[in-house]
């Protein structure tokens, strides 16, 4: 059962536009979240991390929110640009060491 | 460059032929990891190692197997590869186990069984 989900498979954005990429999950004990971003044939990378004491954490144009009440994470991208055009993929962990990956939403900005 | 290779990119075998695919990490990282990415599903976890002779499963790991002899090296092992293990595989380490460390992934590994 997917403990970590991510209901738009897409997004398109205008270029300068706020892009806000949406994630849920179902286990309570997840107390570290994460955003990593994916380019066709190349790996993840990590974007940016929340841990559950906080509700926002920012990195330059990127926000990560966190709403534990409603089991809800969401990043922001401020101002989008051609170059965020890639895959997202929400992830989750209690533990450190086993992690949760939603299914990924495929974000295109379109200049 | 700090980096985690993984061999072979691409390779089609045929159900039960056994094979590995390679795993290396040049950043003396102790926690490495295997995971799956398929259509719908997104990224699942297949093994971990929080060190050398260290491995435990993740959310997906039955039909595969795994060894951590060196610090360096992480293989995974399809002893009898099935066509439903078709998928792109992606290992990833970082420093050490803990949620606060960021995972460093390699170029995947797309898999075709037939």
């Amino acid at each position: 059962d997917q403990q970590v989900k991510q209901n738009s498979p897409s997004l398109s954005v205008q270029e300068g536009r706020i892009s806000i990429l949406n994630c849920d999950y179902t286990n309570s004990m997840f107390d570290y979240f994460l955003w990593y971003k994916k380019y066709p044939a190349e790996g993840p990378t990590f974007l940016i991390s929340i841990s559950s004491i906080k509700d926002k954490n920012e990195d330059g144009r990127f926000t990560v929110f966190l709403n534990k009440s409603a089991k809800h994470l969401s990043l922001h991208i401020v101002p989008s640009q051609p170059g965020d055009s890639a895959v997202y993929f929400c992830a989750a962990s209690y533990t450190g060491n086993q992690f949760y990956f939603g299914t990924g939403t495929s974000l295109t900005v379109i200049p | 460059e700090a980096q985690v290779t993984q061999n072979p990119r691409y390779l089609i075998t045929v159900t039960g032929k056994k094979l590995t695919v390679t795993c290396s990490q040049n950043m003396n990282h102790e926690y490495m990891s295997w995971y799956r990415q398929d259509p719908g599903l997104g990224l699942r976890q297949i093994y971990y190692s929080m060190n050398v002779e260290v491995t435990d499963k993740g959310d997906v790991p039955e039909g595969y197997k795994v060894s951590r002899k060196e610090k360096r090296n992480f293989p995974l092992i399809l002893e009898s590869p099935s066509p439903n293990q078709t998928s792109l595989y992606f290992c990833a380490s970082s420093k050490t186990s803990g949620r606060w460390e960021t995972q460093y992934f390699g170029p995947g590994t797309r898999l075709l069984v037939l």
